[in-house]
């Protein structure tokens, strides 16, 4: 079992589209859960991150985490074109050997038509 | 502020040649990593340095790999010889902390391919 399952879509969306993006995972260790966005030909950039449990927003973006069932998740409300890009999921321990390597999903590549 | 830069940008080798990637990190940081993505999969973690020193380098597929960070500056990782599920895109990351949420800066990756 992989420790992070990710969607990869494709996915295609018309312009104003509320967009859902999720990952499961399998480490109860992981503590820290991050959103990077990866245009082409271009490195993955953070878009958001979560400590633990919870909901975090961040202008048209929304992260939910639930520990409890192992399930992150990402909100795009009022998608844009310039949203067009692969979304990863990724996560990380807070101790030990765990703490700084990032285990990552293998992506969603999200379309927004206009 | 420069971010992550790597070189080449892309790279296409004959199996058994020898490619040397290099990674220029955010100056200050002292943390560097390199992740590689194959086809298909997902991007993993090849190892960490903090400074010039190994951390991790549990990610690293196989003794033809050798990453160096001479000096706590820029990394390179080569490959020798090379064989063809080498080829994928490498990553290059750095970060200040290196705990915590602590963000990882990514370069831009420099695609191998191996034919």
């Amino acid at each position: 079992q992989k420790e992070v399952e990710q969607d990869p879509g494709p996915l295609s969306v018309p312009e104003g589209a509320i967009v859902s993006l999720n990952c499961t995972y399998s480490n109860s260790a992981f503590q820290y859960f991050m959103w990077y966005r990866q245009y082409s030909r271009k490195g993955p950039e953070l878009l958001m991150y979560t400590y633990s449990s919870g909901n975090k927003e961040d202008g048209r973006f929304t992260a939910q985490v639930d520990k409890s069932s192992k399930y992150i998740s990402l909100f795009i409300r009022d998608s844009q074109p310039s949203d067009s890009a692969t979304y990863l999921c990724a996560m990380k321990g807070r101790s030990g050997g765990s703490n700084y390597k990032l285990t990552f999903g293998k992506g969603t590549l999200l379309t927004v038509n206009p | 502020e420069a971010g992550v830069t790597q070189f080449p940008s892309h790279s296409v080798i004959e199996k058994g040649q020898t490619v040397t990637l290099r990674c220029d990190p955010i100056s200050g940081h002292d943390n560097l990593y390199w992740y590689r993505r194959v086809m298909g999969k997902e991007i993993k973690f090849l190892l960490h340095f903090v400074k010039e020193s190994k951390q991790d380098e549990s990610g690293m597929p196989n003794n033809r790999f050798l990453a160096e960070r001479t000096g706590g500056t820029y990394s390179t990782l080569k490959v020798q010889p090379a064989e063809l599920e080498d080829s994928g895109v490498y990553f290059c990351a750095s970060s200040h902390e290196g705990y915590g949420i602590d963000e990882q800066f990514f370069g831009p990756g420099t695609r191998l391919t191996v034919l």
